[in-house]
């Protein structure tokens, strides 16, 4: 079982729709990050928050808009996709954004799919 | 710029034999070095880190990995390979870099393990 929950796994949505992805973890990280991954592709980075602060923006289109409601908490709200933005959206985890040495922690994602 | 290079898109090796899956980095400073594995419909697992010492380092599910500083490299290797070895393997040095921990994922190298 992995220990960063991503709900919901599965979505579907059309281009005008809002929706919101979650992500939660319970092991006291302090940053928390949103990737997205195209099949067989590495992940890419979208969003970095330390506590509880978005710190870094990946020139992600404002389409979608982070939130960090604590700091257990990490939300993807989505409004007005394109299919290009079909993927999978994983969150992931760590003590500290400056503890380089200790590895992410990444949940099963939520697979979304643009119609 | 910073790069990896993980230079095998596909490693196939039969139920038993020995694996190494490739990997080679041109990062600035001494970033640490992680592997991921992602099995199909999941999100990334961390298997193993090198931080310092010994160049050979052991992590999850019997697989290590051999650090090498003149060559820059950080090969995955395992002595027995199983079928449910059969996964997607991403190489990525992390370093504080930006205001963030950031992990610089090779493309990844899809491995095959046949009974």
């Amino acid at each position: 079982d992995t220990e960063v929950t991503q709900t919901p796994k599965h979505l579907v949505m059309g281009m005008t729709n809002k929706k919101s992805l979650k992500c939660e973890q319970h092991m006291g990280h302090r940053a928390m990050y949103w990737y997205k991954q195209k099949a067989k592709k590495p992940p890419e980075l979208m969003f970095v928050y330390s506590y509880e602060k978005l710190s870094i923006n990946e020139s992600v289109p404002s389409r979608f808009s982070p939130e960090c409601p604590n700091s257990s908490l990490l939300n993807l709200h989505l409004h007005a996709l394109q299919p290009e933005d079909s993927a999978l959206y994983l969150c992931a985890s760590s003590q500290d954004r400056a503890e380089s040495n200790q590895p992410q922690h990444f949940g099963d994602g939520t697979r979304l799919s643009i119609l | 710029a910073q790069s990896v290079a993980q230079p095998e898109d596909q490693v196939n090796v039969a139920e038993g034999n020995p694996l190494t899956v490739k990997c080679t980095y041109s990062v600035s400073g001494n970033p640490y070095l992680f592997w991921y594995v992602q099995y199909p419909n999941r999100g990334l697992q961390f298997l193993l880190k090198y931080i310092t010492g010994d160049n050979l380092v052991k992590g999850s599910y019997g697989f290590e990995a051999e650090f090498n500083k003149s060559q820059t490299s950080f090969h995955l290797k395992k002595p027995s390979a199983l079928v449910s070895d059969s996964a997607l393997y991403f190489c990525a040095p992390q370093m504080f870099s930006g205001g963030y921990n950031k992990l610089i994922f090779g493309a990844g190298t899809r491995l095959a393990v046949h009974p």
